[in-house]
């Protein structure tokens, strides 16, 4: 079964340094990857998407993503985070180009002190 | 001008009971999805219509009915309430496989 690893559950970071969250995935085929991220209280909202091309992404409020496939990663990072990028983060895994569902990972808790 | 709007946002409710959470979406996708948020935070698919037709169905207990009569809208009918359904309940459309889905704001039901 098609599954999304984060294994950093908690994360508790200072103001301006720099963010990586692991994401693994186990399908071996096409995969369209996703990172959201959860701000509290809020519903999810998309940061960056990966399904083709550049391995590196970059999204919105200075994120970026590299996909590698031979480790079957998708790495989220930010060279300096804020006190507002406090939230949940979940890398998002769905597979091929028909109709599939999109499979989360269980999420990581990020902590920004000030 | 909200794109997935989802009510009512918070459901207290009894056991037993039965409930209904709409969702409408005003972006014209094709594909609309039901998602559980437990306490843990973990996301699951529940449900999946593309043009009214349910395409997916995961192995949800009978007591969950999706309804889309259109595709605009993708509601959720819950009959005998139990404690563990207590959740928050997503709701998302997506135009497609590349574009990822865009969430409503959820309901939070509370079974007590």
């Amino acid at each position: 079964a098609q599954s999304v690893s984060q294994h950093n559950h908690h994360v508790i970071l200072s103001e301006a340094a720099s963010l990586e969250l692991g994401c693994n995935y186990s399908y071996g085929g096409t995969v369209n990857l996703f990172w959201y991220v959860q701000y509290p209280g809020q519903h999810l909202q998309l940061l960056l998407k990966y399904f083709s091309g550049d391995p590196l992404v970059k999204g919105i409020k200075g994120f970026e993503a590299e996909f590698i496939k031979s480790k079957f990663s998708f790495n989220l990072r930010k060279p300096s985070v804020q006190w507002s990028d406090t939230a949940e983060y979940f890398c998002a895994v769905s597979k091929g180009r028909g109709f599939q569902k999109l499979v989360f990972g269980t999420g990581t808790r990020l902590l920004v002190s000030p | 001008d909200t794109a997935v709007s989802q009510t009512p946002k918070y459901l207290v409710t009894q056991m037993g009971n039965d409930k209904s959470i709409k969702c409408e979406q005003n972006l014209g996708h094709d594909t609309m999805y039901w998602y559980k948020q437990d306490s843990k935070k973990f996301l699951k698919i529940m449900f999946s219509y593309n043009n009214k037709e349910l395409i997916i169905n995961e192995t949800v207990p009978n007591r969950f009915s999706p309804k889309s009569p259109d595709k605009a809208h993708l509601n959720l009918h819950i009959n005998s309430l139990e404690l563990g359904d207590s959740a928050v309940y997503f709701c998302a459309s997506s135009p497609g496989q590349t574009h990822g889905y865009t969430f409503g704001s959820g309901t939070r039901l509370t079974v007590v």
